[in-house]
């Protein structure tokens, strides 16, 4: 099996611009997702296969991946952007998937 | 599409314990459900996934065996199933639908599992 690591806080000035990363030797194979948990929330997806925006999901919120790391981007961050974020894809088998460890967003 | 899961369970440890995900008839018939688990204040975790048409059924491997994934046609449902609950079982479940690629962006709203003597 595999694991995908991220780390486990970063902070953004409000506007700014944030970028969470998400390795794994999954990554360079299979496509990642992306989801957005406030506190006490269902997750919400943001990103899937990479860097596509579900329809409800605003523009400032991009993504990619290369080789085994994967990228969310945050240009002009917001308050309400203040969350966890997971990364998601399947294992090095493709047979099962996994979720990251989750990333505290924290704008100030 | 929109998943259903069943109410908060409160179960003592060895006692059995089945929950549930309803979804739509086109969703089962061609979309992957899966179930993730998140302890409160904790991050979260993959738990297991299921094609309904023909019940593929994948495991966490540290769940294998413990747990049991199934889905009834008739009523377009998904199921997980304990025989015998601990209390590391504790949690809130989420299912979520899935293509063959990517997730398809919908999940449920979650059933609290608590497990206590």
């Amino acid at each position: 099996s595999s694991e995908l690591t991220q780390a486990p806080d970063v902070s953004v000035a409000l506007g700014q611009t944030v970028t969470i990363t998400c390795q794994g030797n999954s990554l360079t194979i299979y496509y990642v997702s992306w989801y957005q948990q406030r506190a006490g929330q269902v997750p919400v997806l943001v990103l899937y296969g990479d860097h596509r925006r579900p329809s409800q999901i605003p523009d400032r919120f991009s993504g990619s991946r290369a080789g085994d790391t994967a990228s969310l981007t945050i240009t002009g961050a917001q308050a309400e952007d203040e969350a966890d974020y997971y990364c998601h894809s399947r294992d090095s088998s493709g047979h099962l998937w996994l979720f990251g460890p989750g990333t505290k967003v924290t704008v100030l | 599409v929109q998943l259903v899961q069943s109410g908060a369970e409160v179960k003592q440890p060895g006692e059995s314990l089945t929950i549930s995900c309803k979804t739509s008839e086109e969703s089962f018939a061609t979309e992957w459900i899966g179930w993730a688990r998140q302890v409160p204040g904790k991050a979260l975790e993959w738990v297991g996934i299921i094609y309904c048409s023909d019940s593929d059924v994948r495991y966490r491997p540290s769940l294998r065996g413990h747990i049991d994934i199934s889905a009834d046609k008739s009523t377009n449902t998904v199921y997980l199933q304990w025989g015998s609950l601990r209390a590391s079982d504790s949690a809130i479940y989420y299912c979520y639908n899935s293509g063959s690629y990517w997730p398809n962006g919908n999940w449920g709203q979650g059933t609290r599992v608590t497990v206590s003597s």
